[in-house]
């Protein structure tokens, strides 16, 4: 069970769009529509973002979006604030009823 | 608003068994419908999931800890339990605790985290 592949860091300027691509496999991603995206500012605890794939809790902007085709999922925020710049992880079922996160993408605005 | 605390040594010795609790408030490890989770992210590392209890009291793990793992619910104090056999300093990290809910399969809640040190 190896974690999602994810890019190291991402970066926009204020009021751009930026895209982080989560790449698994056909035994998890690629498996369910239950991906899901979490925000960690430094020394914080994660933050639920995205749930199956592109939800949103209540309360999250609708600036965060989501998407999937086959065993990669993508996490958009458009509109990008500085408030935005923190990491962001992904991260799906993957059979067995274990989880698997992604490596993690610092996201920076320029 | 279900609020969620980890408690535990900040430093366990090395093959030593690290045990934590995380205690559940404004909720119920035994409602129907949600599982409990231990996440941890070793120094600056990504997060790892490390195992599950559904409020049934099965559990589930992540294969590369499960010889090492246990996970348990404690329905009558409304808190569940994690302990890790022969730990190194590897499994330094901060370790949090996090419920989600069947059908999302998405973590919704965590705690704050609690930083614990394997080191003789």
């Amino acid at each position: 069970q190896s974690a999602l592949t994810q890019p190291a860091s991402v970066s926009g300027s204020p009021g751009q769009s930026i895209t982080v691509s989560c790449t698994g496999t056909s035994s998890d991603v690629g498996s369910y529509t239950l991906v899901s995206w979490y925000q960690q500012s430094p020394g914080k605890a994660p933050k639920l973002l995205i749930y199956e794939v592109n939800k949103r809790p209540s309360g999250v902007s609708h600036r965060f979006s989501g998407s999937q085709s086959g065993s990669t999922a993508s996490l958009t925020i458009s509109g990008l604030q500085p408030e935005d710049e923190a990491d962001y992880y992904c991260c799906s079922l993957a059979g067995g009823s274990t989880f698997v996160f992604g490596t993690g993408t610092k996201v920076t605005v320029l | 608003q279900v609020q969620m605390q980890e408690s535990g040594p900040a430093v366990v010795k090395p093959s030593q068994t690290l045990s934590l609790t995380c205690a559940v408030s404004g909720d119920s490890v035994s409602r129907g419908g949600y599982y409990w989770s231990w996440i941890r992210q070793r120094p600056g590392r990504g997060l790892e999931w490390i195992g599950c209890v559904y409020y049934t009291g099965a559990s589930y793990y992540s294969p590369s800890l499960e010889s090492r793992l246990a996970i348990s619910l404690d329905t009558s104090e409304d808190h569940f339990s994690l302990r890790l056999t022969s730990v190194t300093a590897a499994d330094t990290a901060v370790y949090y605790c996090a419920r989600g809910a069947f059908g999302e399969f998405a973590h919704d809640s965590w705690g704050q985290g609690v930083l614990v040190a394997v080191s003789s």
